[in-house]
């Protein structure tokens, strides 16, 4: 299995423009996950969504938006790049249940804001 | 809201021995989960082991074992026969087991090195 597949894994931006990061999951896990990680720093919560459809603002969200239109599938777009938004980016995945206490990370996505 | 501290930004351990890291949390819950996760080079987190709040015993996977003092809010991780891959970052995790907080709070991590 892929697990969680993040696109692309580095990318710069000029300020002001837009893109989106891209994840999908193999697994069929219901609730998926975008953290953001910056240096030295742990991980922040930027969404998440419990299943299809359902998506949630977690403790970073501004700047940020997400969509889930299949279970597979949790895009992050960014639509106005500032320079507070480089970092690295990792989506994660977990079954629901019991099992949302195991997340499974994708590599992650460096992104430059200049 | 819940917190997590790593006190040590950084640790180093001799190949073959033993270390420990510490973490703390504050939380007003009872029901609650534990994890460690290690994000080497590479930077994908990769789980190392995790802890139910409602199990008094420790958790252990092979040379992993934590330390799970719930009155002190203490959960650390120890290495035992510590290898030259186990150098990575270590985070520290906590969620509630509240039905609707799917959040992880982490720690700011903890960067381990193993000196050959």
């Amino acid at each position: 299995n892929a697990g969680v597949t993040q696109t692309p894994k580095f990318r710069i931006l000029k300020i002001g423009q837009s893109m989106t990061l891209q994840c999908a999951q193999d697994m069929n896990h219901n609730y998926m996950y975008w953290y953001r990680q910056d240096p030295g720093m742990g991980l922040k919560l930027i969404y998440y969504s419990v299943g299809a459809g359902i998506t949630d603002k977690g403790e970073v969200p501004n700047g940020y938006n997400v969509s889930r239109s299949t279970t597979e599938d949790f895009p992050l777009r960014l639509e106005l790049a500032a320079p507070s938004q480089t970092s690295v980016y990792f989506c994660a995945s977990s079954s629901a249940g019991v099992g949302a206490n195991v997340l499974t990370f994708g590599a992650g996505s460096r992104l430059t804001v200049l | 809201a819940q917190t997590v501290t790593q006190s040590q930004p950084e640790m180093s351990v001799q190949e073959a021995e033993t270390v420990t890291l510490s973490c703390t949390y504050d939380t007003s819950e009872s029901d609650y989960y534990l994890f460690w996760y290690k994000q080497p080079p590479s930077r994908q987190m990769i789980l190392v082991i995790r802890q139910e709040a409602y199990k008094q015993q420790n958790a252990t996977e092979n040379r992993f074992s934590v330390n799970f003092q719930k009155a002190a809010k203490s959960f650390s991780l120890k290495i035992s026969d510590s290898q030259l891959g186990d150098a990575a970052m270590y985070f520290c995790a906590y969620r509630s087991a509240r039905g609707g907080s799917e959040k992880l709070v982490f720690g700011k991590g903890t960067k381990l090195t193993v000196n050959p």
